[in-house]
């Protein structure tokens, strides 16, 4: 069965170094989400991405975040500026389409920690 | 604003037992969609059961079930015959009929002892 992948699974980074996270979607969806989950909180909806540029953003996602989809199968999010509040498991998701955005399937997470 | 709780940071249940996780949530939505995820160790989160508010009947997914609660604002998850491969974190979830983003709870996590 298809599953959404993320690599690193665990980076460490110093703070004020600039990280990117990435993720493989399955191949023939067509939206793709970033969430985070800071440690003993709520999985916190980020961004959504659709026909290569953001269709919904939170108040979370400001300008230290961006998000790309460089080749056509990797989706990548991007910490400018890396905070120790930015510690936290990072979790990719796509759907196939709008319409059934709710089937949405979860990468494994990728752990960043800020020192 | 939407917000989802659960109140049950941590559950165990004896193995073939039946166990109820809880989950309330806050909206002025008429309609929307409830989930239920399950993240097992180190491994992705999946879907467990869906529930369309719209719909007054409980969803239910062969050990999985759900008490859904409009009015009060409530829906549950009932796992019965607990099996070992069930121990994960279980995530409740919202997600309005027009947004295409989740709102999640805390999560609970399950563990099901031998």
């Amino acid at each position: 069965e298809p599953e959404v992948t993320q690599t690193p699974s665990h980076q460490v980074t110093q703070m004020g170094q600039e990280v990117i996270l990435r993720c493989v979607p399955i191949s023939n969806h067509l939206y793709f989400y970033w969430y985070r989950q800071i440690l003993g909180q709520k999985v916190e909806f980020l961004v959504s991405f659709y026909n290569n540029e953001i269709s919904e953003k939170s108040e979370i996602f400001d300008d230290q975040f961006s998000v790309e989809r460089p080749d056509g199968s990797n989706f990548t999010l991007k910490i400018r500026s890396t905070k120790l509040e930015d510690s936290a498991m990072y979790f990719c998701a796509s759907s196939e389409a709008k319409l059934t955005s709710y089937e949405q399937y979860f990468g494994p997470g990728t752990r960043l920690t800020v020192t | 604003a939407q917000t989802v709780t659960q109140s049950q940071p941590e559950m165990s249940v004896q193995e073939a037992e039946t166990v109820t996780l809880s989950c309330t949530y806050d909206t002025s939505e008429s309609n929307y969609y409830l989930f239920w995820y399950k993240q097992p160790p180190s491994r992705q989160m999946i879907l467990v059961i869906r529930q369309e508010a719209y719909k007054q009947q409980n969803a239910t997914e062969n050990r999985f079930s759900v008490n859904f609660q409009k009015a009060a604002k409530s829906f549950s998850l009932k796992i019965s015959d607990s099996q070992l491969g069930d121990t994960a974190m279980y995530f409740c979830a919202f997600m309005t009929s027009t947004g295409n983003q989740f709102y999640f709870g805390t999560g609970t996590s399950l563990t099901v002892i031998p």
